[in-house]
């Protein structure tokens, strides 16, 4: 079964330093993999998705991510670290072989400090 | 476009209560499901449906159920609410074909408490 794992549940960096989240992916077919963002009391929002077209994708907001199949890891990047980042990001894969359907990473919620 | 529609927002239960949760979108998605986000948990899967008159069961069941009757509107049912049933509840809707559909719009929430 297709399933994501996120690792660290909270991550604090400094204003202007990079960010880095983690999400490593189990599959045995190419996956789809997304990154979404969850800004308080708000629902989720897409950041960016890897449907197997190139191997970085950037997405809204200054964020890209890198898949690498050697790795399993689809790790979400930004150089450098806005204030208005914090928030909780989730990392989903999209099941096939079937019924289609989002599996979603336990989220890891990302702290900006001054 | 108003997108995807969840109804109410905040919502208060007592134990053993039934009540629908609403979603409805204007995107003409075949896709619809049903979500609900608990701390440490992230967003399990409740249920899902591929098109009117579809639905299938998610990660997570068990209390709730569904119809689609139509492709607008995904109601979410609670047959006898519980404490356990407290939770932010989250509707999506995307097209179902991948891959390059496969983005998923959600709704704003419900946060549900069962007293």
């Amino acid at each position: 079964a297709q399933s994501v794992t996120q690792l660290g549940s909270h991550v604090s960096v400094s204003e202007g330093a990079l960010v880095l989240l983690r999400c490593n992916y189990s599959s045995s077919v190419p996956p789809y993999l997304f990154w979404y963002v969850q800004y308080p009391n708000q629902g989720l929002q897409l950041l960016l998705k890897y449907t197997s077209a190139a191997t970085l994708v950037k997405g809204i907001n200054g964020f890209e991510a890198e898949f690498k199949k050697s790795e399993t890891s689809f790790h979400l990047t930004k150089p450098s670290a806005h204030m208005s980042d914090a928030a909780e990001y989730f990392c989903a894969v999209l099941t096939q072989g079937g019924s289609e359907k989002l599996v979603f990473g336990k989220g890891t919620k990302l702290t900006v400090n001054p | 476009n108003a997108g995807v529609t969840q109804t109410p927002k905040f919502q208060v239960l007592k134990t053993g209560q039934s009540m629908t949760l609403q979603c409805a979108q204007d995107m003409n998605h075949e896709y619809m499901s049903w979500y609900r986000q608990d701390p440490g948990m992230g967003l399990r899967l409740i249920h899902y449906s591929v098109g009117a008159g579809i639905t299938d069961q998610g990660e997570v069941p068990n209390g709730y159920n569904v119809s689609r009757s139509t492709t607008e509107d995904f109601p979410l049912r609670l047959l006898s609410a519980a404490p356990s049933q407290t939770s932010v509840y989250f509707c999506a809707s995307s097209y179902s074909t991948p891959p390059t559909n496969t983005e998923a719009f959600f709704g704003q929430g419900t946060r549900l408490t069962v007293v």
